[in-house]
């Protein structure tokens, strides 16, 4: 898993609630990114981070902000859920190595009603 | 943008056979493409990838061919097991700097005894 964890791993929450997702990593890689996982549509970018305080949308960043004060941890805010929101959301880092892949954590899947 | 496209959506093969799955991209500038095995509740794991500098990669029972002319990759697994079946996503991306990669929409595999 690449030393990523994800918290919480289940969230319900209710339409116009704040909702805050945590990502974690041990191994000190400056790229951090999330995806939202959806059925029909694979994984697709909501934002990523190339360094402390650094962060850009990815393609479907509406109604999301990001923020990273340090280098291990990466945050997703909804700042006002939706039930378009409900889906299920992975935290990835780039690794450092030659090869540059990108390792995925193990997901949080949120359910907003 | 980049856009990929994945096809079939489901595959079903013979224990022992042989599967392919083939995405499709659109952008040139694109040199990276991964391919991740999902398996139930888990994170996206990689398990190859491919730069646009080479037309084949192989490991073990995996291999990726890339024809960047058409601009399609496609997957193979030879000799397929029951621990095979999972849901197969295909990527694309420039291998370098924020790597914001665009997935294609997912197969799911099904290994029969």
């Amino acid at each position: 898993d690449a030393g990523i964890t994800q918290s919480p791993r289940h969230k319900v929450t209710e339409t116009g609630t704040p909702v805050t997702l945590r990502c974690h990593q041990t191994e000190n890689h400056r790229y951090m990114y999330w995806y939202r996982q959806d059925p029909g549509h694979g994984l697709r970018l909501i934002h990523y981070s190339y360094g402390v305080k650094d962060t850009d949308k990815g393609e479907v960043s509406d109604g999301y902000s990001v923020s990273r004060s340090k280098t291990e941890d990466f945050l997703l805010t909804l700042e006002s859920a939706t039930s378009s929101q409900t889906s299920v959301y992975f935290c990835a880092i780039k690794g450092t190595a030659a090869g540059n892949e990108q390792f995925f954590g193990p997901g949080t899947r949120l359910t907003v009603l | 943008g980049e856009n990929v496209e994945q096809h079939p959506s489901t595959l079903s093969v013979q224990e022992g056979d042989s599967a392919v799955i083939k995405c499709t991209y659109s952008d040139s500038a694109s040199n990276y493409f991964p391919w991740y095995k999902q398996e139930l509740g888990k994170g996206p794991q990689l398990i190859i990838d491919i730069r646009s500098n080479v037309g084949e990669k192989k490991d073990q029972r995996i291999a990726v061919t890339l024809n960047k002319t058409a601009k399609h990759f496609s997957l193979h697994i030879t000799e397929t097991q029951p621990e095979d079946s999972a849901v197969y996503f295909c990527a694309a991306s420039q291998v370098q700097g924020a790597q914001k990669l665009v997935f294609g929409q997912g197969t799911r595999l099904t290994i029969n005894p």
